[in-house]
């Protein structure tokens, strides 16, 4: 069974500091979501992508977060500089479209994420 | 902006009850709707999901949910739990935005803990 892949599993990190999470998405899915997991919550999205096209960032911190998918099918998010409060869960999905109008019928499928600890 | 709403955010069963975790969603139009479990230890799996017809649907693991659109409710049930069920549920919707926006949002999730 595909899955989505993200590296690495966990990072520790000085306050400051750059970081970067990678994520591979099922073979074939266009679109790809990053969420935010603080303990004790639910994701919160970060950032869509559809192909290499930002869908929306409106959540984005982006004076310190960024995230690109060059060739539309791996992405990469980073953080800079990493601030204590950024410790948390980060999550990579990815979906198929399955056709209609309107609302897409997309299910999302998750990644093991990556555990981040700013110390 | 939608938001979803989970009742229990911790809930302690014995092996062999019956389960119903509520879920409401806020948002007027059309909805998505799903319920992922998160083992420990593992990632979030997709238990089941709802996008029109029938509003009973049924997932894996013996799970099933109701959407009752006058309520903007999709609640998760089982008749009778296993230790294996030990996890933590969330549910999520999504609606139709501009330009093809569709991330999810989640409820705050329920830590389900069953007792041998």
């Amino acid at each position: 069974e595909a899955e989505v892949a993200q590296s690495p599993r966990y990072k520790i990190t000085e306050k400051s500091q750059a970081v970067a999470f990678w994520c591979d998405p099922i073979s074939g899915h266009a679109t790809l979501y990053w969420y935010r997991q603080i303990l004790g919550q639910g994701p919160e999205l970060l950032v869509q992508f559809q192909d290499e096209s930002v869908v929306d960032d409106s959540q984005l911190p982006k004076d310190r977060f960024s995230a690109e998918r060059l060739k539309g099918v791996d992405s990469t998010l980073k953080i800079q500089p990493a601030e204590l409060g950024d410790s948390a869960m980060y999550l990579c999905a990815s979906s198929l479209a399955q056709g209609g109008l309107g609302l897409a019928r997309k299910t999302q499928y998750f990644g093991p994420g990556t555990r981040l600890l700013v110390l | 902006a939608q938001s979803v709403s989970q009742h229990n955010h911790h809930v302690i069963l014995s092996e062999a009850a019956s389960l119903e975790l509520g879920c409401n969603y806020s948002y007027g139009g059309t909805v998505n709707l799903f319920w992922y479990v998160q083992y420990p230890g593992q990632h979030l799996q997709l238990l089941l999901k709802y996008f029109s017809g029938d509003p009973l649907v049924k997932g894996i693991k013996g799970f099933e949910a109701e959407f009752i659109k006058s309520k903007f409710s999709f609640n998760l049930r089982k008749p009778s739990v296993q230790w294996s069920d030990t996890a933590e549920y969330f549910c999520a919707v999504n609606a139709h935005s501009g330009g093809g926006a569709d991330g999810l949002t989640f409820g705050k999730g329920t830590h389900l803990i069953i007792q041998p």
